[in-house]
């Protein structure tokens, strides 16, 4: 167990839906990074968020936002869902703003259909 | 944008064989540069890493090497056995992904017995 929780481990919807992917960082972690990994574009960086503001964003859709709450989780929201979103999402978290220690969660499969 | 290319997408080897897989990047800012392990189905794992004030480093039957002037650094496995066999991926921080690490596509090793 990294310590990263995210749920649910498996999500099946229908195009044109929306879901929500949560992500719990490890304790004491402060960032939380969002990947996208599908079979052939490998870990494609989202977005960053720290202590509760963005940070970074990588090549995240207009479709797709996030937010880090208070106590530090983070939630992934897709809309507009599309065949082509189907990827396992990973999110991964690291004490400060640097990427030392990143440590990933077990991640969410995403299949819309 | 920023981008980290890896080399070889695939790989096979015979027990005991060595494995070398490269990588090259494309920020001269970046200075850190992990390696992860992905078996299937599972999240990706840190391996090894290296900072850019290091040209080398080794662990056990793992070493990774660094040539900041040609951009480049390598992952190279020892003895390999059939429990190496993954998906590994190459990494580096940039700049313009804030601390985020940007990742190489991976390379599938299989080591055959």
């Amino acid at each position: 167990d990294s310590g990263v929780t995210q749920t649910p481990k498996h999500l099946i919807t229908a195009t044109g839906q929306r879901v929500t992917l949560r992500c719990s960082p490890r304790s004491g972690d402060l960032s939380v990074y969002w990947y996208q990994q599908s079979l052939d574009q490998g870990l494609q960086f989202l977005i960053q968020y720290y202590n509760g503001e963005e940070r970074a964003k990588g090549n995240i859709l207009e479709r797709f936002s996030a937010q880090q709450f208070p106590d530090l989780h983070s939630e992934l929201n897709l809309s507009s869902l599309e065949l082509g979103d189907s990827a396992l999402y990973f999110c991964a978290s690291s004490v400060g703003t640097g990427v030392y220690g990143y440590t990933f969660g077990s991640g969410t499969r995403l299949t819309v259909v | 944008g920023e981008n980290v290319e890896q080399h070889p997408s695939t790989l096979s080897v015979q027990e005991g064989d060595s494995a070398v897989i490269k990588c090259t990047y494309s920020d001269s800012a970046s200075n850190y540069f992990p390696w992860y392990k992905q078996e299937l189905g599972k999240r990706p794992q840190l391996i090894i890493d290296i900072r850019s004030n290091v040209g080398e480093k080794k662990d056990q039957r793992i070493a990774v090497t660094l040539n900041k002037t040609a951009k480049h650094f390598s992952l190279h496995i020892t003895e390999t056995q059939p429990e190496d066999s993954a998906v590994y991926f190459c990494a580096a921080n940039t700049n313009q992904a804030g601390t985020a690490l940007i990742f190489g596509k991976g390379t599938t090793l299989s080591v055959s017995s």
